[in-house]
């Protein structure tokens, strides 16, 4: 299995509700990432996970909480969300995140904010 | 100061010809890898190819290579054969360093457009 799996596919919450993002994979992976990737734009770090600890927060806002509840599991839950956080949400996990190692990309969450 | 730079935002070529999708970068780091990433419409990531700071020779993954130069700090893509199927956003990407679970960096990407 050489899949990230994202769900949903595609979102659309109001400014006042709280969703949450899964990212999952079963490739034995310890680093996972989250990205923000807005149109003909490249993706935005946002935060890094090795081995279930948060080891990179991109200075993103609070009301973008990750979780990342065991090894296979990656959670980015939404609160409070503005219009301009609409975006192509985007997992990764690769096996170290050393440098000589490629990230795997799941299809990612097209998010809408109204 | 900008990690990556891709310095083409969109690039034409003829179906069945070659194309070379430029990319430059900017590290103090001895220790680096440079990553391929082509992302169709439908938004997913693809990896391509790799090339590690220490490689001595380019890195080729079937029609892609990737022209390495250390000492200009470039790193371009080769597509050899272009096929319609192509037709997509092509992101150059650094990881700096040893430390475990660091970043990737993506440049600003480059569209192509493969023509029939």
């Amino acid at each position: 299995d050489t899949e990230v799996t994202q769900t949903p596919k595609h979102l659309v919450m109001g400014m006042t509700n709280k969703k949450s993002l899964k990212c999952e994979q079963h490739m034995g992976h310890r680093a996972m990432y989250w990205y923000k990737q807005k149109a003909k734009k490249p993706p935005e770090l946002m935060f890094v996970y090795s081995y279930e600890k948060l080891s990179i927060n991109e200075s993103v806002p609070s009301r973008f909480s990750p979780e990342c509840p065991n090894s296979s599991l990656l959670n980015l839950h939404l609160h409070a969300l503005q219009p301009e956080d609409s975006a192509l949400y985007l997992c990764a996990s690769s096996p170290s995140g050393l440098m000589n190692t490629e990230a795997f990309f799941g299809q990612g969450t097209r998010l809408t904010v109204v | 100061a900008q990690k990556i730079t891709q310095t083409q935002p969109g690039m034409f070529v003829q179906e069945k010809e070659a194309v070379t999708l430029d990319c430059t970068y900017d590290t103090s780091d001895p220790s680096y890898g440079l990553f391929w990433y082509k992302q169709p419409s439908s938004g997913e990531m693809i990896f391509l190819i790799y090339q590690g700071s220490y490689d001595q020779q380019n890195a080729t993954e079937g029609r892609y290579s990737l022209n390495f130069q250390k000492a200009r700090k470039s790193a371009n893509l080769v597509i050899s054969a272009s096929q319609l199927g192509d037709s997509a956003m092509y992101f150059c990407a650094m990881r700096e360093g040893m430390e475990y679970g660091n970043k990737l960096v993506f440049g600003a990407g480059t569209i192509l457009r493969v023509k029939s």
